[in-house]
C-alpha cells in the first residue's frame, strides 16, 4: 500500500515558468510533510516542510500548499531556473508513537529548459 | 563539521557474500535511519534506531541486519547479498522526533 502518491513522474518547464508537483497521502496520522531535492550522485536535501496547522508556507521561490481535508499537498517553484533541475520527493511522517522514518513519494524528475 | 559520512561510497560484491555499509555522524543525533533508493520506488526505509542499542525494522528489512552500539555509528549488514539488493543506500539522522531528517551522500552497491 503506497501511503504517499506523487505526480507527475517527470516534468519539463521552461525557464521562468512555474513548476508544480503534487502529492496525496492516506494516513491521517501524518503531521509533518517535507519536500526533498536531490541532485544526481547526492543525497536528498530538505527543501521546505509544512505541518497541518497552516495551509501554505513560502520560502523564497518555493511554496508548499497544504489541503488537510483533501489529504493533498503540493510544491510550487516560481520563476523556475535551470539550477532547479533535480529530482523532488515529497514525504510524510507522524510524530506520535515509535520512531518511524519518512514515507516518501516515488519522486518527480524536473527539467528546466533554458 | 563532517555531518554524516558513509563508507564505502561504491561497492561491488558477489551473490552470497556478506557486506557491511558504514554510517557515521558527528552531530550526536538520537535517531538514525537506513533507506534504499531504487528507480520507480523512491526511498524506502530499511531500519531505524531511536538511540544506541534500540533498533527496529522498516518497510524492507528482509535480508538486512543493523546494530548500534554507539550513538554515532549505525552499520548496515547484508548477511548474504542478492542481486535484488543492488541499490543506492542512504543513511540519515534526526536530532529529535519532530525535526528535520538529514541524509548522507549514499553508498552505491552492485551485487553480481
Amino acid at each position: 500500500q503506497q501511503q504517499v502518491k506523487q505526480s507527475p513522474q517527470s516534468l519539463i518547464v521552461q525557464k521562468g515558468g512555474i513548476s508544480i508537483i503534487n502529492c496525496a497521502y492516506e494516513n491521517t496520522a501524518f503531521d509533518y510533510f517535507p519536500w526533498y531535492q536531490q541532485f544526481p550522485g547526492k543525497g536528498p536535501a530538505l527543501l521546505i516542510a509544512i505541518r497541518p496547522d497552516v495551509s501554505e508556507k513560502k520560502e523564497g521561490r518555493f511554496t508548499i500548499s497544504f489541503n488537510k481535508s483533501a489529504k493533498q499537498f503540493s510544491l510550487h517553484i516560481m520563476d523556475s531556473q535551470p539550477g532547479d533541475s533535480a529530482t523532488y520527493f515529497c514525504a510524510a511522517s507522524h510524530s506520535g508513537g515509535g520512531a518511524d522514518g519518512l514515507t516518501f513519494g516515488k519522486g518527480t524528475h524536473l527539467i528546466i529548459q533554458p | 563539521d563532517a555531518g554524516i559520512t558513509q563508507s564505502p561510497r561504491y561497492k561491488i560484491t558477489e551473490t552470497g557474500r556478506q557486506v557491511t555499509l558504514m554510517c557515521h555522524q558527528t552531530w550526536s543525533h538520537s535517531y538514525m535511519f537506513w533507506y534504499r533508493q531504487d528507480l520507480g520506488h523512491g526511498l524506502r526505509l530499511i531500519y531505524y534506531s531511536a538511540a544506541a542499542d534500540i533498533t527496529d525494522k522498516g518497510e524492507v528489512s528482509d535480508g538486512y541486519v543493523v546494530s548500534r552500539s554507539k550513538t554515532e555509528n549505525f552499520p548496515l549488514t547484508l548477511e548474504s547479498a542478492t542481486r535484488s539488493q543492488t541499490s543506492v543506500y542512504f543513511c540519515a539522522t534526526r536530532r529529535s522526533r519532530a525535526e528535520t531528517q538529514y541524509f548522507g551522500p549514499g553508498t552505491r552497491l552492485l551485487v553480481l
